[in-house]
């Protein structure tokens, strides 16, 4: 069975720039998560999908946002990025938004 | 507002010894208690998912207890061994399905 997978591995943008994440979760899971490790600090919740729908975000401005597809893959969008947005973003996926999640590689992000 | 915390920051424990260390969360809509392993280069995995009060759960030499009254978890290590060192992740899922993940305690095992 094949993992979560999460594209691209790693990214630099200039700031002010828009990205774009992606992650394909576990066959059979509907639910998506997204988080945020910046450097020195623990794993932040950052939003969280379920049959396509957001069902709850973390304390995140509005320029984070994202979207979850039809096929359950989703994408997180980042705007107007800030050198503070560097950080790892993991992606995870489960079964039912609240058992235990698994988690993809994350995508390393630097903004210069 | 990090209302999830885990002690203690690190901890070095000789191979062969046992440990253990916490996770407190808030004890009001509480909905379930994850913990994790992330070892360096990798992805967090599940260790445990636990929902009621005085679960125990065990995998391998390594157990956990959960007391939601009191709104804290332990996990505990047997007989540590140097593939055990890693960040555990506890993460406290409230009764509207959000995550907040303690900072986590990081072990480290040595020979």
């Amino acid at each position: 069975e094949a993992g979560v997978t999460q594209s691209p591995t790693h990214l630099i943008k200039t700031r002010g720039q828009q990205v774009t994440l992606r992650c394909s979760p576990i066959s059979g899971h509907t639910s998506v998560y997204w988080y945020q490790q910046a450097l020195g600090l623990g794993l932040q919740f950052l939003l969280w999908y379920d049959e396509g729908e957001e069902r709850n975000r973390g304390n995140f401005p509005p320029r984070f946002s994202g979207r979850q597809f039809p096929n359950y893959s989703s994408e997180l969008n980042v705007n107007a990025l800030e050198l503070e947005d560097s950080a790892l973003y993991l992606c995870a996926s489960s079964l039912e938004g609240r058992r235990g999640q698994y988690f993809g590689p994350g995508t390393r992000l630097t903004v210069t | 507002i990090l209302n999830v915390e885990q002690s203690p920051q690190s901890l070095h424990v000789q191979e062969g010894d046992s440990t253990n260390f916490t996770c407190s969360f808030p004890s009001s809509n509480f909905y379930a208690l994850h913990w994790y392993r992330w070892e360096t280069a990798k992805s967090p995995e599940a260790l445990f998912v636990m929902t009621l009060n005085g679960d125990e759960k065990k995998k391998g030499r390594i157990s956990a207890t959960l007391n939601t009254k009191e709104g804290y978890s332990y996990l505990y290590i047997k007989g540590s061994q140097p593939e055990d060192s890693a960040t555990y992740l506890c993460a406290f899922v409230d009764s509207w399905g959000k995550l907040q993940f303690g900072a986590g305690t990081q072990v480290v095992v040595t020979p």
